[in-house]
């Protein structure tokens, strides 16, 4: 059965720091692999997503994710924190084959300092 | 293009109350799916719908719980009896069709006292 752990509930980096959220995801198909981004009382917001093409996915706002199989892991990734990044974020693998339900970490919450 | 709505965006209910949110999909999705997410957690699917047939239920959607979706266009999730244990974020997404990325509406806060 696929499931996703994101390590780290909570990140704090300075601004104009890397931002680094983890994810490792379990699937005995080839996954297809989301970030989306969550602010306070809105809905989830896509980032990227992966589809078996390239390994490195860019997405909005500057972010990015490797795909690495061989360490199942799907890491988010922004070279320069912005105070705007403060949100809370997820990755999410699909339950078989795309288009199907989406299974979610359980969150990374995600603080921006000045 | 508006993307998706939900009405209401919060409910306040008492126990044993029945209650009912409204999603509106992106028009022309055909895939719309209902997720419940409580705090500090993650999204945890409930049921999604090709069209207006009803594909995948979760075996966290309890009989008190159900979803329509008449006409393949808007969807309504229905809660009978609610418990506290229902006070949760209800998100709804949308979906163009297979392979395509989910976009998820502002959600409804449902608060059971």
């Amino acid at each position: 059965a696929q499931s996703v752990t994101q390590l780290g509930s909570h990140v704090s980096v300075s601004e104009g720091a890397l931002v680094l959220l983890r994810c490792n995801y379990s699937s005995s198909v080839p996954p297809y692999l989301f970030w989306y981004v969550q602010y306070p009382n809105q809905g989830l917001q896509l980032l990227l997503k992966y589809t078996s093409a390239a390994t490195l996915v860019k997405g909005i706002n500057g972010f990015e994710a490797e795909f690495k199989k061989s360490e199942t892991s799907f890491h988010l990734t922004k070279p320069s924190a912005h105070m705007s990044d403060a949100a809370e974020y997820f990755c999410a693998v699909t339950r078989g084959q795309a288009g199907t339900a989406l299974i979610f970490g359980k969150g990374t919450t995600l603080s921006v300092s000045s | 293009d508006t993307g998706v709505s939900q009405d209401p965006r919060h409910k306040i209910t008492k126990r044993g109350q029945n209650v009912t949110f409204r999603c509106d999909p992106i028009s022309e999705h055909n895939r719309l799916y209902w997720y419940r997410q409580t705090l500090g957690q993650g999204p945890e699917f409930l049921t999604y719908f090709q069209n207006e047939a009803q594909l995948e239920k979760s075996r966290l959607l309890s009989d008190r719980f159900s979803a329509e979706r008449p006409k393949g266009s808007f969807s309504t999730l229905e809660i009978q009896r609610t418990e506290q244990g229902d006070s949760a974020m209800y998100l709804c997404a949308s979906s163009l069709g297979w392979g395509d990325e989910q976009y998820f509406g502002p959600g409804t806060r449902l608060t059971v006292t």
